[in-house]
């Protein structure tokens, strides 16, 4: 089963650039979010979606955007980094309308801004 | 957001307990979990509990919540050296939005 795959898996960008951070579940979950994860600050939402063709901002949104077409993908793009943006990136999902729900996560993407 | 939090560091030898804590805000919460996270890898589900639980066991792991105070538990029974992790505790709230707390680092001394 492959649950939740990123691509890519860790990356060098120079800043200025812009990136899409990609990922692709195979679970029909519904909800999908984008987190990053920073030392001492865990993991902190940056966007989610509850369902396709639908999304909300998290807590760090700002220099992040997202789109939900179908209910597989959920790409996170960078448009023009920066190098606070720097970061492990975690995709995940969860399936609310079962009651009870958990996050499913991918492996994350290593990003580093330069 | 929500805020949740709990200490950045816990080191413990082999084979005794672990408690790792976390505090909480939204006293709305339905669910709470654990999740570990091990070096260069995504993060796991390790328990959870309801929020009208006051206790749940499984195997070696014991969760408290104390829904008046907003405080969660964790303890490891007779930890071991591949009990060394990242330990998250996280809530979900109304809106279905996973809330993660800054992580405890866990180290296990031989």
């Amino acid at each position: 089963t492959a649950g939740i795959t990123q691509a890519p898996t860790s990356q060098i960008l120079a800043a200025g650039r812009s990136m899409t951070l990609r990922c692709t579940q195979d679970m029909r979950h519904n909800a999908m979010y984008w987190y990053r994860q920073d030392l001492g600050l865990g993991l902190r939402l940056i966007h989610y979606s509850n369902t396709a063709g639908t999304t909300g901002k998290g807590e760090v949104p700002d220099g992040y955007s997202v789109s939900r077409a179908n209910t597989d993908d959920f790409p996170l793009t960078l448009a023009s980094a920066v190098p606070s943006q720097t970061s492990v990136y975690f995709c995940a999902s969860s399936d609310p309308d079962r009651g009870y729900t958990e996050a499913f996560f991918g492996q994350g993407t290593r990003l580093t801004v330069v | 957001g929500e805020d949740v939090e709990q200490s950045l560091f816990l080191s413990v030898r082999e084979g005794d307990s672990s408690v790792i804590n976390c505090t909480y805000t939204d006293s709305s919460s339905t669910y709470l979990y654990w999740y570990k996270q091990e070096p260069g890898a995504g993060l796991q589900l390790l328990t959870y509990i309801f929020s009208n639980m006051d206790m749940k066991q499984d195997q070696r792991l014991t969760v408290l919540l104390n829904k008046k105070d907003k405080h969660l538990s964790l303890r490891i029974a007779d930890t071991q050296t591949g009990d060394s992790a990242i330990y998250f505790c996280a809530e979900l709230d109304n809106f279905n939005k996973f809330y993660f707390g800054s992580g405890t680092k866990l180290n296990v001394k031989p």
